[in-house]
């Protein structure tokens, strides 16, 4: 069975960073792309950007550019979400996801609430 | 315009069709996908290139649209139906992925 199990919550401050994880199983790792996208609370969700397992290739929303890195260590199968500068508007719920049908986002990780606050 | 503009409410009576739309230039050239998330649950693919349902997914749900609108339409909708409604699109702005404003829906 296809699964993205994401890592744990995360309380940060201002001006710190922080990297998530998402491990894929279930299927071929390096065959699908997997996207970020966060969702603040009461929001609806903000896609952030995406990973070619395979070659590394990335790209990531331009509102984020400056602060975000996302990247993979693919003998573990999993992806990583860098996101650096934190602010009070950061604090969401992050997701990964896989892109398994055309430009669709087809299975889900749980989430990881990310929290930052002084 | 580089947004995909929804409903923010909608209710339904239990059995009943509801149909939600989502509004953006982009629809004209891409595809809508639309997602189904409860509350603190990750989004479900429910459609995806505009009318095609993945697997498992319940008949009842199905996708349309022309020009630049997309729609979910719930034929017979069921008390779990009761959900945020997402769209989503490539972006005609630069970025591939865009996600509506949100329709809830409320099954009366």
């Amino acid at each position: 069975q296809v699964h993205l199990v994401q890592s744990g919550a995360e309380l940060k401050k201002p001006g710190a960073s922080v990297k998530l994880s998402c491990k894929a199983s279930g299927y071929s790792f390096i065959d699908y792309h997997i996207h970020w996208v966060r969702q603040a609370p009461g929001q609806g969700p903000e896609w952030m950007g995406w990973i070619n397992p395979n070659t590394g290739d990335t790209h990531h929303a331009q509102k984020f550019q400056d602060r975000v890195a996302i990247t993979r260590d693919t003998p573990i199968n999993t992806t990583y979400l860098d996101l650096a500068s934190l602010k009070s508007d950061d604090t969401a719920v992050y997701f990964c996801a896989r892109v398994g049908l055309p430009d669709a986002l087809d299975v889900w990780g749980q989430g990881t609430v990310v929290t930052v606050s002084s | 315009s580089s947004e995909l503009t929804q409903d923010p409410d909608v209710s339904v009576a239990l059995g009943q069709t509801v149909r939600i739309t989502c509004q953006g230039d982009g629809l004209r050239y891409y595809y809508a996908n639309w997602y189904q998330q409860r509350p603190g649950q990750a989004p479900v693919l429910l459609i995806y290139g505009r009318t095609n349902r993945p697997s498992g997914i319940p008949d009842r749900f199905s996708g349309s649209g022309s020009r630049n609108t997309a729609s979910l339409t719930i034929t017979g909708a069921q008390a779990e139906d009761e959900a945020d409604y997402y769209c989503s699109s490539r972006d005609s702005s630069g970025n591939p992925y865009l996600f509506g404003t949100g329709t809830k829906v409320t099954v009366l």
